[in-house]
């Protein structure tokens, strides 16, 4: 069974990055997807970007290009989010969740979320 | 980029109600379609993939169809763990969006 798990809450001032990790354990590193997904408080779940291990592919959503930076490390089976510039719209639970394919974009595992606070 | 629709917003309900909850892209997706529940301080948990693919441990009641822009999600008898917000989301292209979400409760 595979199983994600998420570093630990962040609080950071506007303008800072932060940096979240998601170790991946129990299943094939190379074989999945990982996309980040972010949660604002009472909100819905946006999708951000996403890092393709087998291929050294990423994609990003526009709305985050230029601030998101998504890499994954074979060697440690962890994926990583950076996300610089941030501003008090960036609070939010930052979830990782993996594909069982490389291609596919269904989400079928996820890490426990990681609370990100921005203020100052 | 896709836009994924859902209605209702919110479904006030009872146990044993049959619901059904839908979703609209602003575009064909084939069947590139799958639905999530969330759960309050929990991650989301993948209930359907490919608009009508019951996953793993998921029980029987929660069923979906639907294919190009219309979908839905049925549950057929309401049981108390059931109440919770409802995601679907598209997987035919990048970037892969959400609707805004169903919330169901009592």
């Amino acid at each position: 069974q595979v199983q994600l798990e998420q570093s630990g809450a962040e609080v950071k001032k506007p303008g800072s990055s932060v940096k979240v990790s998601c170790k991946t354990s129990g299943g094939t590193f190379s074989s999945f997807a990982i996309s980040w997904v972010r949660q604002a408080p009472g909100q819905g779940l946006e999708w951000m970007g996403m890092v393709i291990p087998i291929f050294g592919t990423t994609y990003y959503a526009q709305k985050f290009q230029g601030r998101l930076t998504i890499t994954s490390d074979a060697s440690t089976t962890t994926a990583s989010m950076e996300l610089s510039s941030l501003r008090s719209e960036d609070t939010a639970v930052y979830y990782c969740g993996s594909s069982r394919g490389p291609t596919n974009g269904d989400f079928h595992y996820w890490g426990q979320g990681t609370l990100v606070t921005v203020s100052s | 980029d896709i836009q994924m629709t859902q209605s209702p917003f919110s479904l006030s309900a009872s146990v044993g109600d049959r619901v059904i909850l839908t979703c609209r892209a602003s575009q064909t997706i084939t069947g590139f379609l799958n639905w999530y529940q969330q759960k309050p301080g929990k991650a989301p948990k993948l209930l359907i993939s490919a608009a009508s693919s019951l996953q793993g441990g998921v029980p029987e009641r929660f069923s979906g169809s639907g294919s190009g822009t219309d979908f839905t999600l049925t549950i057929s008898s309401l049981h108390p763990e059931d109440f919770a917000t409802y995601y679907c989301q598209q997987s035919y292209s990048l970037p892969y969006t959400f609707g805004q979400g169903t919330k169901l409760d009592i």
